[in-house]
Formats: structure tokens, C-alpha cells, sequence
């Protein structure tokens, strides 16, 4: 079982539109978590972080569910530049390795 | 600008030799990672390195070797050993304080055997 599980998707979704991405991961001591923006052939970005409360910018909203492992990603209002894959990243250990998903590919239609 | 810079941008690699992809960072970060990503796959961890002059194996660390000896630097280098090199290299670093501190990636380095 990989550490870190994403839906590949893509997704496909209308301008304005609110879709959410999901991510589980394997190892219940992970100790943080981030959300990430791949554009084609670049970098990985940080997008956000993900607190335990719960975390919101601007149209970006990311969930932690520790009893189920999961994590979330909540984008409103989708415009086109959003169009990019979503990586899922869990920091685990004392080394402070950070395991990355597949990541989830979005794409935002006129 | 402080940054973390990879070159080069594209390699290109004839079978059996072996090639050495720059990594360097300006950000004062401890840590630093090498990963590879294959077309649709997630990253995947090469080495790691938390401090100068030591460094961990990562996942997949058949077919490369690090050095770390400057806290600047890390070089990765694709040996003739790895069998399946082309793949598209990414480079990144971290402050080694605990918590939520995020890693940041060089542009990344493709490399292509040809």
C-alpha cells in the first residue's frame, strides 16, 4: 500500500464550479501535511498547508481527518488558471520525509 | 532573491555513463531531498540529506549517489547503474525546525537517455 493515495482523476469541471480533491494516507504519526500546485512540467508549490482546526485562503479550504487519515482539498468559485494537479504531501518521521501522492489532475472548462 | 537552483534544465544522456545534476540553495535550509517523477506518477524519494556530510537513502536509491559537502550544495548523480534514468529530476529543501515549515523545489532537471 502506497503512504500517500490520491484519485487521479482528472477531474473536469465549469468555471465556478466547487469540486474537492481527497487523499488518505497509511501512517497514523504523520505529522503534517500540505497541499501542493504542480503546473505541466514544472515545480511542485506550496498551495497550503493543512492545520488540525481546519484551514481556509481565500477559495481554497483544506480539511485534516485524523481518526480517518485523510485529508482535503476544497476549491470555490474554480476559475481556468486553476487548471493544474493537486499533490498531496505527508511529512512522517524523525527525518522529516515528506511523501508525495500522484497527485489529482484538474481542469476548469469556459 | 534567495532560491533553490538546478541545473541543467534538460540532460541528455548516453547509455553507460554517468551523468551529475546540480542542486544549490541559498535559503540557509538544512535539509535537503532529491526526488524523481515519472509521467503521471506522484514524486518519489532519491536521497535526503538533513545535515552537511550526512545523507539517508530514500525509496528508490539503486542507481544514485549524493554528497553533501557544503550545506549549499547537493549533487545527484545518475550512474550507469540505474536502468531506467529518464525521468524528470526535482531538488528540494527545508528548514529542519519542526512543524508545518513547507519544503521548496528547484525548476527540476529533465534528464532523457538517448
Amino acid at each position: 500500500r502506497k503512504e500517500v493515495e490520491q484519485d487521479p482523476g482528472p477531474f473536469n469541471v465549469p468555471e465556478g464550479a466547487t469540486v474537492a480533491f481527497n487523499c488518505t494516507y497509511s501512517n497514523s504519526a504523520s505529522q503534517s501535511f500540505f497541499w501542493y500546485r504542480q503546473d505541466c512540467r514544472k515545480e511542485p508549490k506550496l498551495l497550503m498547508s493543512v492545520y488540525s482546526s481546519g484551514n481556509e485562503d481565500g477559495r481554497f479550504t483544506a480539511q485534516l481527518n485524523r481518526a480517518s487519515q485523510y485529508i482535503s482539498l476544497l476549491i470555490r468559485d474554480s476559475k481556468l488558471s486553476d487548471s493544474a494537479t493537486y499533490l498531496c504531501v505527508v511529512k512522517m518521521g524523525d527525518f522529516n520525509k515528506f511523501y508525495f501522492g500522484s497527485g489529482t489532475k484538474l481542469n476548469v472548462k469556459p | 532573491d534567495g532560491g533553490i537552483t538546478q541545473s541543467p534544465k534538460y540532460l541528455f544522456r548516453k547509455e553507460g555513463q554517468n551523468v551529475t545534476l546540480s542542486c544549490e540553495q541559498n535559503l540557509n535550509h538544512d535539509a535537503m531531498y532529491w526526488y524523481r517523477q515519472d509521467p503521471g506518477q506522484g514524486l518519489r524519494l532519491i536521497y535526503y540529506s538533513q545535515i552537511v556530510n550526512d545523507f539517508q537513502k530514500g525509496d528508490i536509491a539503486e542507481g544514485y549517489s549524493v554528497s553533501r559537502e557544503k550545506k549549499e550544495s547537493f549533487p545527484l548523480t545518475v550512474t550507469s547503474a540505474q536502468k531506467n534514468p529518464t525521468a524528470f529530476y526535482l531538488c528540494a529543501s527545508r528548514d529542519r525546525g519542526g512543524g508545518n515549515t513547507e519544503a521548496f523545489f528547484g525548476q527540476g532537471t529533465r534528464l532523457t537517455v538517448v
